[in-house]
């Protein structure tokens, strides 16, 4: 069963207008989120993060929004360039004990940034 | 969607001694696969980028021989790492992809060097 779920495979949208990608989860005891971003032949790079304490947090042209009530978070990006077009991971991490962190990955939404 | 593997999901290990991790694509024949190591509270490194029946291309600063990556078929890579310190300890990832754009993460291996 997936724990990280990002539903939409793929979106399109014109350049200057606002990108929002999607993530819901299943487990509420996630600490903290993060986005990241892959070109083609690229690994991923990471983007932001966000808290599970906070709701909102911003750098730049992108804002992750997370909604704990709903299990859902958000990134978007204002305005949208063609340099954006890429593949964006959400993924979910949980402090443990011991010194390393678990992260769980959606399977990612291809962004298609039209000029 | 496509799914990716990895064994074991956790390991501990003595100081010294090596441990392989296995990555496995399922239900697809994946041309490329990604090692990453993850720290505590920062992003994803990649370590290496692994093409079925060649060699592994490392990124700067990653041992070449002390992680070990072979990718012997299009569904499995291993990732050795040789005489392990508590250093080591972290959580590895690997992903596959037979394109250029999909990628499938794996759950992840933690390692654990006392």
């Amino acid at each position: 069963d997936q724990q990280v779920k990002q539903n939409s495979p793929s979106l399109s949208v014109q350049e200057g207008r606002i990108s929002i990608l999607n993530c819901d989860y299943t487990n509420s005891m996630f600490d903290y989120f993060l986005w990241y971003k892959k070109y083609p032949a690229e690994g991923p790079t990471f983007l932001i993060s966000i808290s599970s304490i906070k709701d909102k947090n911003e750098d730049g042209r992108f804002t992750v929004f997370l909604n704990k009530s709903a299990k859902h978070l958000s990134l978007h990006i204002v305005p949208s360039q063609p340099g954006d077009s890429a593949v964006y991971f959400c993924a979910a991490g949980v402090f443990l004990e011991t010194s390393y962190d678990k992260v769980i990955f959606g399977p990612g939404t291809s962004l298609s940034v039209i000029p | 969607g496509a799914v990716v593997s990895q064994h074991p999901s956790r390991v501990i290990c003595k100081s010294g001694t090596s441990v392989k991790i296995e990555c496995r694509s399922l239900d697809f024949q994946a041309t490329t696969m990604f090692w990453y190591r993850q720290f505590p509270k920062q992003s994803l490194m990649l370590m290496a980028t692994s093409n079925e029946g060649s060699k592994a291309t490392y990124e700067q600063g990653v041992e070449k021989d002390k992680f070990l990556i072979n990718h012997a078929s299009l569904t499995l890579s291993t990732l050795t790492v040789t005489s392990a310190h508590p250093e080591d300890s972290s959580f590895y990832i690997c992903s596959a992809t037979w394109g250029e754009e999909t990628q499938y993460f794996g759950p992840g291996t933690r390692l654990l060097v006392l």
